[in-house]
């Protein structure tokens, strides 16, 4: 069974409209993560959540929106979608959010904006 | 601002040899994370560690607290760790800045 599973995995979409990435967590973990991979596969976090609270939002633009409707699931969604947010979008997921825990990745959504 | 750099950038060996990959980080984490990128995109954690040593088959992870310094070593390297390996910290003070990432390392290991 997938750990931490994201879909879709690859999304192509117009400039304008407003798309969703779904992430499950199979684990039990209290702490999800959204991350964000720019085309010079640079990571960088863009959301945390532990327990359904919001706990880290980076410098992000707000057209991008997490939800979490449970701690097993943090939903990515993106309003009014630009050029520059084509990327790789990965959900992650530990048991803590300020502790050394391992954290598990989805496999990623590849999002390309047109 | 927290800082993750990974050295080298790209590294091409042959197979066999024995890789190192270097990390060094700003003060104050509580972790440090090595991953793994495949070809395909797909990120496995490798090692979680706050201090000595881990070793996972071929792989061993080390770290040094005072030096502020990590470093990922493949013994007896094959074509299938291809790869781009990653270097994360994990800083203290309340976790507020998540993973921070250094850039990665490209490692090609040629038959």
């Amino acid at each position: 069974d997938t750990a931490v599973s994201q879909t879709p995995k690859y999304l192509v979409t117009q400039m304008g409209n407003d798309k969703s990435i779904k992430c499950e967590q199979n684990l039990g973990h209290d702490t999800m993560y959204w991350y964000k991979q720019d085309s010079k596969k640079f990571l960088k976090i863009m959301f945390s959540y532990n327990n359904k609270e919001l706990i880290i939002n980076e410098t992000v633009p707000n057209r991008f929106s997490p939800k979490s409707p449970d701690k097993a699931h943090l939903n990515l969604h993106i309003n009014s979608l630009e050029l520059g947010d084509s990327a790789v979008y990965f959900c992650a997921s530990s048991q803590d959010w300020d502790k050394g825990n391992t954290i598990y990745f989805g496999e990623g959504s590849w999002l390309t904006v047109v | 601002k927290n800082e993750v750099e990974q050295s080298p950038q790209n590294l091409t060996a042959q197979e066999g040899e024995f890789i190192t990959i270097n990390c060094s980080y700003s003060v104050g984490i509580s972790a440090l994370h090595w991953l793994q990128q495949h070809p395909g995109g797909g990120i496995v954690s490798l090692f979680m560690l706050s201090s000595g040593k881990k070793k996972h088959g071929r792989l061993i992870a080390t770290i040094n607290i005072q030096e502020k310094h990590s470093s990922l070593h493949i013994t007896a390297s094959h074509p299938r760790d291809s790869a781009v390996y990653i270097c994360a910290a994990q800083y203290s003070g309340g976790g507020a800045d998540g993973l921070t990432f250094g850039k990665g390392t490209h490692l090609i290991i040629q038959p």
